[in-house]
């Protein structure tokens, strides 16, 4: 069974300090990571794609992919309370017959 | 460029009745995937479409549910007879062939379908 693991949270974070979110996941033939931010009642949008081991920074948001250990973080510096939402990790294998499984969500609540 | 549309966007029934929810992709977008979203967890793959044809299927309830993407671009999922447990939002999204260069792999998810079973 191919399982995504997150935190279920809430991490709360002061605002200002980074936040750290983390993923474990079993598949060892998975190739493509994603960070989705869902706010409440709304649906998720994509924040950050890596494909390969090291880490991928996009304005505030850098995220670390670590194969051998199947780990994939996502950390958000300088946070922001607009930053509080949940933040789902999503890997698959781009092959058409794999899909897509997101984890649980990790709740990131940023305190002013 | 227009998004994923969805509707309705809620929905309250009594269980053992049915209901449908209808998806329109993204222009282009060769992949489907109906997501099922409760309270507290994340989504959970129904059934993913590759133009027409079914590609996963796995955690779809069929003895309740049943989707189709007839002529390859809008879905129809439907729940008959729905359960309390269905009670969920029901998300679309849709993304460019798997395997089709550029890909990244994005879902594009559209505003969902909330159900409500009394």
């Amino acid at each position: 069974q191919k399982e995504v693991e997150q935190n279920s949270g809430p991490l709360s974070v002061p605002e200002g300090a980074i936040a750290s979110l983390n993923c474990t996941y079993s598949d060892r033939v998975s190739q493509s990571f994603f960070w989705y931010r869902q706010y409440s009642g709304k649906s998720p949008e994509l924040i950050m794609s890596i494909y390969s081991n090291g880490d991928k920074e996009d304005g505030r948001f850098t995220a670390q992919l670590n194969k051998a250990s199947q780990y994939v973080s996502l950390l958000i510096r300088d946070s922001q309370p607009s930053d509080s939402a949940t933040y789902l990790c999503a890997v698959n294998s781009l092959n058409r017959d794999d899909k897509i499984i997101f984890g649980k969500g990790t709740r990131l609540h940023i305190l002013p | 460029e227009a998004g994923v549309a969805q509707s309705p966007r809620y929905k309250i029934i009594e269980k053992r009745q049915s209901v449908a929810f209808w998806c329109n992709p993204i222009s282009g977008h060769a992949t489907l995937y109906w997501y099922q979203q409760i309270l507290g967890q994340g989504p959970k793959l129904l059934i993913q479409f590759q133009n027409n044809g079914v590609v996963d299927d796995s955690q779809l309830p069929k003895d309740r549910f049943s989707a189709e993407r007839l002529k390859g671009v809008d879905s129809t999922l439907k729940i008959q007879p729905a359960k309390l447990e269905d009670s969920a939002v029901y998300l679309c999204a849709s993304s460019l062939d798997l395997l089709a260069a550029g890909n990244t792999g994005e879902l594009f998810f559209g505003e969902g379908s909330r159900l409500t079973v009394l």
